[in-house]
């Protein structure tokens, strides 16, 4: 069965950073890009991130693109988003979600709350 | 980028009834096309991709088609699970963009 479990989210104040893992099981992680996907409060659905198998390819939007980070770890079959200079518009669930071939994302983890505010 | 627009954005329907989702892409996607449900206080779902494919494990009821810019997600027969949040995405151009979303609630 296939889990995505994120953690690292919380309250951080503008300006700050955080970093998001997620951690998957299931499958043979390092055989599939991975995203972040994020929902704001009563919102719709923001692709925020995608990194390619091995990590050499990074896809952002222009909304996070110079202050967002993705990154994994395929040995510890991890994913990470780190976030630098946070803004109130940042605040969301942040989904981990396993991009497909076809760029849909076909699982997804429970979320992870981020709050950005002073 | 490419804009989705989904159609209406809230619908009530009985059970056993038919209900049909729009969703209208900005410029031609080629099928491009996903569809997700959304249960509330929940992750999302990917029920249809390739605007027609059905996920595994998703009921038959489900079912997607069109092609263009135009696409639409019918569910043949209500039910009680099946209210929520359906969204649309697209998936051949990044970046990749979602619609805002169709609130399906049992009348």
């Amino acid at each position: 069965e296939v889990q995505l479990v994120e953690s690292g989210g919380g309250l951080v104040q503008p300006g700050r950073s955080l970093k998001l893992s997620c951690a998957a099981s299931g499958f043979t992680f390092s055989n599939y890009y991975m995203a972040w996907v994020r929902q704001a409060p009563k919102k719709g659905l923001e692709w925020v991130a995608t990194i390619s198998t091995s990590g050499s390819r990074t896809y952002y939007p222009d909304s996070v693109k110079g202050r967002f980070t993705i990154s994994r770890d395929n040995a510890k079959s991890s994913l990470y988003l780190q976030m630098n200079s946070l803004k109130s518009e940042d605040t969301a669930t942040y989904y981990c979600a396993r991009h497909t071939m076809g760029n849909y994302f076909d699982y997804w983890g429970q979320g992870v709350m981020v709050t950005v505010s002073s | 980028d490419i804009q989705m627009t989904q159609s209406p954005a809230s619908l009530s329907a009985s059970l056993g009834e038919t209900v049909t989702i729009q969703c209208q892409a900005s410029e031609d996607i080629y099928s491009g096309l996903a569809w997700y449900q959304q249960k509330p206080g929940k992750s999302p779902q990917l029920l249809i991709y390739g605007a027609s494919s059905l996920q595994d494990g998703v009921p038959s009821r489900f079912s997607g088609s069109g092609s263009g810019t135009q696409y639409s997600l019918k569910i043949s027969s209500m039910q009680t699970e099946d209210e929520g949040v359906y969204f649309c995405q697209q998936g051949l151009k990044y970046p990749w963009t979602f619609g805002g979303g169709t609130k399906l609630e049992l009348k």
